[in-house]
């Protein structure tokens, strides 16, 4: 099946980590993904990994992915006022498709 | 290098209209989908183009339909408009089985 499931909000201080977990349900996924969504623009790509890998990190932003819980997380570093935007995890369904999560708002205070 | 650019930015329509909207893709790439995303919720699959044909498709009415055309870019066309159908459309490009890129959208308002 498919059915993706995020926590709706997150607030952080700045300067700290931010962490937005995701939990997804189609084990055939070959990629999963981060998208962000900054008001009234589409997504942008923010990262993804391949299924068969633990870890990846770019920059500030490390994905970790738990393929037996079938658990995604993203971990921002340093959260900064930039970074306030909803998330969205995402599996890839076939190599067509991806199926989204309803997204995490991620505010950010100073 | 331009990315996936989608006109017009902004629609209004009423109930029983019908809508096209347009979808340039990132250069490079050949394959084109489409996504509806209503407030408050994550984008939802309309259906995918590749090679002028349209490849896997969501749970949508067939008052959705496409095309996609030699260049690549691709059209949405929406017929007989519900209030419901009020949403952000999003295309995505890519290379078959890699990241999809979107456009900012096209959002839809139907009164």
């Amino acid at each position: 099946g498919e059915d993706v499931e995020q926590s709706l909000f997150l607030s952080v201080r700045e300067g700290d980590s931010s962490v937005i977990n995701c939990t997804y349900t189609d084990s055939s996924s070959t990629y999963l993904y981060w998208y962000k969504q900054e008001p009234g623009a589409g997504l942008q790509l923010l990262t993804y990994i391949f299924s068969n890998m633990d870890m990846k990190q770019d920059q500030r932003l490390t994905v970790l992915l738990n393929k037996k819980d079938k658990h995604l997380s993203l971990r921002i570093a340093d959260t900064q006022t930039g970074d306030s935007a909803i998330y969205f995890c995402a599996e890839s369904i076939s190599d067509y498709k991806l199926s989204f999560g309803a997204g995490t708002t991620v505010t950010v205070r100073a | 290098d331009a990315g996936v650019t989608q006109s017009p930015t902004h629609l209004i329509k009423t109930r029983g209209q019908q809508v096209t909207l347009r979808c340039s893709p990132k250069s490079g790439h050949d394959t084109v989908s489409w996504y509806q995303q209503a407030l408050g919720q994550g984008p939802q699959f309309i259906f995918q183009y590749y090679e002028e044909e349209e490849r896997q498709r969501g749970n949508f009415p067939d008052r959705f339909s496409g095309h996609q055309f030699p260049n690549y870019s691709s059209e949405l066309n929406v017929n007989a408009l519900l209030l419901g159908d009020s949403a952000l459309y999003l295309c995505a490009s890519s290379l078959t089985g890699q990241p999809q890129h979107f456009g900012d959208g096209t959002r839809l308002s139907i009164l």
